[in-house]
């Protein structure tokens, strides 16, 4: 089973700020089979990036995912105050399926 | 696009079962490969359940697969997600999505919550 592993757990910054999400499997996989999803207290979970490092329709610019093997990343370029939400990870190249426990950007 | 919507009892007994339906309304249940489901308890991360293909075929989180049975209607576009023994533990918000693997899970369900209590 791969276990991903998201850090830093929280991540405090401030709006106009770069922010780097780390992500990191257990065992290597394919980067076509990661993704990223952002979600806002009370919601549901929302599409980012797949394949590592495309971005969603309607996704902004200052969202970008990259990485390989068992390192992946995502950079928010500059803060917006609609982006500060709990991040995930997710791989589905092996089964079961798994997700990273998240990391939360809080505004500082 | 699809969209999705759970629905269920919101309160489950103890070693009873959880039982869910997933209606997808926008286009054909067969419009898409493969359905996951997807849970987060209060407060914590999220966790896959399973996937369904619009087919029947099913892929279940081992540590769940002895409890787990997910199913197809497609006369009534829809998909079935049941837990049986529940406790405390399965106390979460469910989530249906859609599950296009390299394209990752793009559309979801507004979530619907099970609380298991007596």
């Amino acid at each position: 089973e791969v276990v991903m592993t998201q850090s830093p757990a929280t991540l405090s910054l401030s709006p106009g700020e770069r922010a780097t999400l780390s992500c990191r499997a257990s065992q290597t996989i394919s980067s076509s089979y990661l993704s990223w999803y952002q979600q806002k207290p009370g919601q549901a979970p929302r599409l980012l990036i797949y394949r590592s490092s495309t971005r969603a329709t309607g996704i902004p610019a200052r969202f970008s995912g990259s990485g390989s093997e068992t390192d992946f990343t995502l950079t928010i370029s500059s803060l917006q105050p609609e982006d500060f939400a709990v991040y995930f990870c997710q791989q589905n190249y092996d089964l079961p399926y798994s997700f990273g426990q998240g990391t939360k950007l809080e505004i500082k | 696009q699809v969209q999705l919507q759970e629905s269920g009892p919101g309160l489950v007994k103890p070693s009873g079962t959880l039982s869910l339906t997933c209606a997808v309304s926008g286009d054909s249940i067969s419009s898409v490969n493969w359905w996951s489901w997807v849970r987060q308890p209060p407060g914590k991360g999220l966790e896959w359940i399973g996937e369904i293909s619009h087919t029947g075929t099913t892929n279940y989180k081992p540590s769940l697969k002895s409890r787990v049975t997910m199913s197809v209607d497609k006369s009534k576009n829809q998909l079935s997600l049941n837990l049986s023994s529940v406790t405390a533990a399965d106390t979460a918000v469910y989530y249906c999505a859609t599950d296009e693997g390299s394209l990752g899970m793009d559309v979801w369900g507004q979530g619907t919550t099970v609380t298991v209590s007596s």
